[in-house]
């Protein structure tokens, strides 16, 4: 069975600062990961994606996310906040095709403080 | 790009009324799938179709029907709306291979049961 666990439903950092999401996950098999973001009232972004052809992945807006099978983690960063980055992160897992199963994080709510 | 439309962002409805949400997606996706997300809960599954006419109940089906007559439409029915089924409803599509796809999602709709 496949869980995630994003630690902290909410984190604030500086603008200019560094930001950390922290996402954990549990598969018994090869994961495929990702990242999403979700603007108030909107749908969910992807971020970036996690497909096995490299540990750091880069995506959008600067955000960059790495795997570390030893530590079942796949944590976001980007080293600078903006305050355009203040909306809510999931972090999801799915695994190989024939699933259509995508376990989804609670979430966690960026905030940037001026 | 991936554009998931839903019809409606916000829709006021009354308990007992069949309620119907309509999601089209413009790139020959065969998965579809409609969540549920509500606060503290992340999202969760409700109905998922691998193909046209075809469906699998996901986590929470009850209260819910689908409907995939076309390809690029995914209809979610309400069969007799309930105040406990006031959430924000988000529908995503995704392409089956090769594996590890993401889902790409609508700008959801805000359903109000009164």
């Amino acid at each position: 069975a496949q869980s995630v666990t994003q630690l902290g439903s909410h984190v604030s950092v500086s603008e200019g600062a560094l930001v950390l999401l922290r996402c954990n996950y549990s598969s018994s098999v090869p994961p495929y990961l990702f990242w999403y973001v979700q603007y108030p009232n909107q749908g969910l972004q992807l971020l970036l994606k996690y497909t096995s052809a490299a540990t750091l992945v880069k995506g959008i807006n600067g955000f960059e996310a790495e795997f570390k099978k030893s530590e079942t983690s796949f944590h976001l960063t980007k080293p600078s906040a903006h305050m355009s980055d203040a909306a809510e992160y999931f972090c999801a897992v799915t695994t190989t095709s024939g699933t259509y199963k995508y376990i989804f994080g609670t979430g966690t709510r960026l905030k940037v403080l001026a | 790009d991936v554009k998931v439309t839903q019809s409606s962002r916000y829709l006021v409805k009354r308990t007992g009324e069949k309620v119907f949400l309509e999601c089209v997606q413009d790139m020959d996706h065969e998965n579809m799938f409609w969540y549920r997300q509500d606060p503290g809960l992340g999202l969760r599954l409700i109905y998922f179709s691998y193909d046209v006419k075809m469906k699998e109940k996901g986590d929470i089906p009850e209260g819910y029907s689908v409907s995939r007559e076309k390809k690029e439409r995914f209809s979610l029915i309400l069969e007799s709306a309930s105040t406990n089924q006031t959430s924000m409803y988000l529908c995503a599509s995704r392409l089956t291979h090769p594996d590890g796809q993401p889902q790409h999602f609508g700008d959801g709709t805000r359903l109000s049961i009164l």
